[in-house]
């Protein structure tokens, strides 16, 4: 089994570019979520998916984000334009089934805007 | 809303000595209960679980947690440290109206002392 799949793992760019994160899940996965790491903040969930629709996206943390997932195999995160404080780890994870199942991670996109 | 918190964000131990990391949750429902463990520069990766079962939990690695009602606190032990037990270690519960969503706590940053 390969685990959950994200690309790239390290992404630069410079303030204002358009940034697309990637996401391919466990095959057989049917939730998706998406998370970002900072020293100042820990660990947030930005949105999740279940069955492809997004359920909770009150996490986003302004219009310059948005995450799509146009089938159970392929999930993207977008933020466009990028700041500097964006800047941070994320991580797709997912799910089997829709309750009280643990998440598996993928090994996550470290960003960079300059 | 169910939370957890977990006490002291770094945690130094010698080698072969006893790991205590500790978390206590709040939860209005019987909570689902997890530790993750994150290595420098990878995903976060799963220890073990608590779902209503049996209340001492064993996990990977040598880990295991017992659940506590009355003291609403899920503690993470391991009777000897390893150098390769450095880590960053999050204790979660599940949330959200259908059971999917999982809420970390801060972590607890651990360092193994030779």
């Amino acid at each position: 089994d390969a685990g959950v799949i994200q690309s790239p793992r390290h992404e630069v760019t410079e303030m204002g570019q358009e940034v697309t994160l990637r996401c391919k899940p466990i095959s057989g996965h049917n939730s998706l979520f998406w998370y970002r790491q900072t020293m100042m903040r820990g660990l947030e969930l930005l949105i999740y998916f279940n069955n492809n629709v997004p359920i909770d996206d009150s996490g986003m943390p302004e219009d310059r984000f948005s995450a799509k997932m146009p089938n159970a195999s392929f999930s993207t995160l977008k933020i466009q334009p990028s700041e500097p404080r964006d800047s941070a780890v994320y991580f797709c994870a997912s799910s089997p089934g829709t309750s009280y199942n643990e998440q598996f991670f993928g090994p996550g996109t470290r960003l960079t805007v300059l | 809303a169910q939370s957890v918190t977990q006490l002291g964000s770094h945690v130094s131990v010698s080698e072969g000595a006893l790991v205590l990391l500790r978390c206590n949750y709040s939860s209005s429902v019987p909570p689902y209960l997890f530790w993750y463990v994150q290595y420098p520069n990878q995903g976060l990766q799963l220890l073990l679980k608590y779902t209503s079962a049996a209340t001492l939990v064993k996990g990977i690695n040598g880990f295991e947690a017992e659940f506590k009602k009355s003291e609403t606190s899920f503690h993470l032990t391991k009777p000897s440290a390893h150098m390769s037990d450095a880590a960053e270690y999050f204790c979660a519960v599940i949330s959200g109206a259908a059971g999917n969503k999982l809420t970390f706590g801060g972590g607890t940053r651990v360092l193994v002392k030779p």
